[in-house]
């Protein structure tokens, strides 16, 4: 299994929601991401969790809440969302090895958030 | 300050017609260099991957060259067909032995392909 698949497609939420995005891979990578694109622009970095732990948050809001629950899942709490987060959230995983290799990331088809 | 470039913005060609991407980049420490295809409202999907010792890789009908003395880049398209328009990214990891890769996205070329 290679892929990295996302839950759900779509998602309209208002902005007093509560509401998780999922992430899920079974490659046996240890590193995964959340990264959040806006139309015709290139994805950022949201988070990064290596082995399960938080090892990278690029300064995002605390609406935003990440959550690593064993290491094929990863989920993505959101809450109190502004209609300028709307975008398509991608999560990722990549394989930890040592030394340092390639640690290509394979990309989930994303979900495509819209905030009322 | 990383960065990646890229050229041209947008680029629209005839059917069967080859085509050339070109990536510029000042990421440090170098680890590889990545090109994305990306169809809209879709996760980005790898094409090619290169370390630093590597200059070329191919992959069907994508071949992409790595100078990392230049630190340039490019994708060459063959025989385009309309199911390559799409957004083409190239991305630059700044990975550290020990730690999840960084990567460096550049803007993308968006390439249309026409009848």
């Amino acid at each position: 299994d290679t892929e990295v698949t996302q839950t759900p497609k779509h998602l309209v939420m208002g902005m007093t929601n509560k509401k998780s995005l999922k992430c899920e891979q079974h490659m046996g990578h240890r590193a995964m991401y959340w990264y959040k694109q806006k139309a015709k622009k290139p994805p950022e970095l949201m988070f990064v969790y290596s082995y399960e732990k938080l090892s990278i948050n690029e300064s995002v809001p605390s609406r935003f809440s990440p959550e690593c629950p064993n290491s094929s899942l990863l989920n993505l709490h959101l809450h109190a969302l502004q209609p300028e987060d709307s975008a398509l959230y991608l999560c990722a995983s990549s394989q930890q090895t040592f030394p340092l290799s390639y640690n290509e990331q394979f990309f989930g088809p994303g979900t495509r958030l819209t905030v009322l | 300050k990383n960065q990646v470039e890229q050229s041209p913005q947008s680029l629209i060609i005839l059917e069967g017609k080859n085509c050339t991407l070109q990536c510029n980049y000042t990421v440090s420490p170098f680890s590889n260099l990545r090109w994305y295809k990306q169809d809209t409202g879709r996760g980005p999907v790898s094409l090619t991957i290169m370390t630093f010792s590597e200059n070329t890789k191919s992959n069907g009908r994508y071949t992409a060259t790595l100078d990392a003395d230049t630190k340039q880049s490019s994708l060459h398209i063959t025989a385009s067909q309309l199911s390559d328009s799409a957004s083409y990214i190239c991305v630059v990891s700044a990975g550290q032995t020990g730690t999840a890769s960084k990567l460096t996205f550049g803007t993308g070329t968006r390439l249309q392909v026409t009848l």
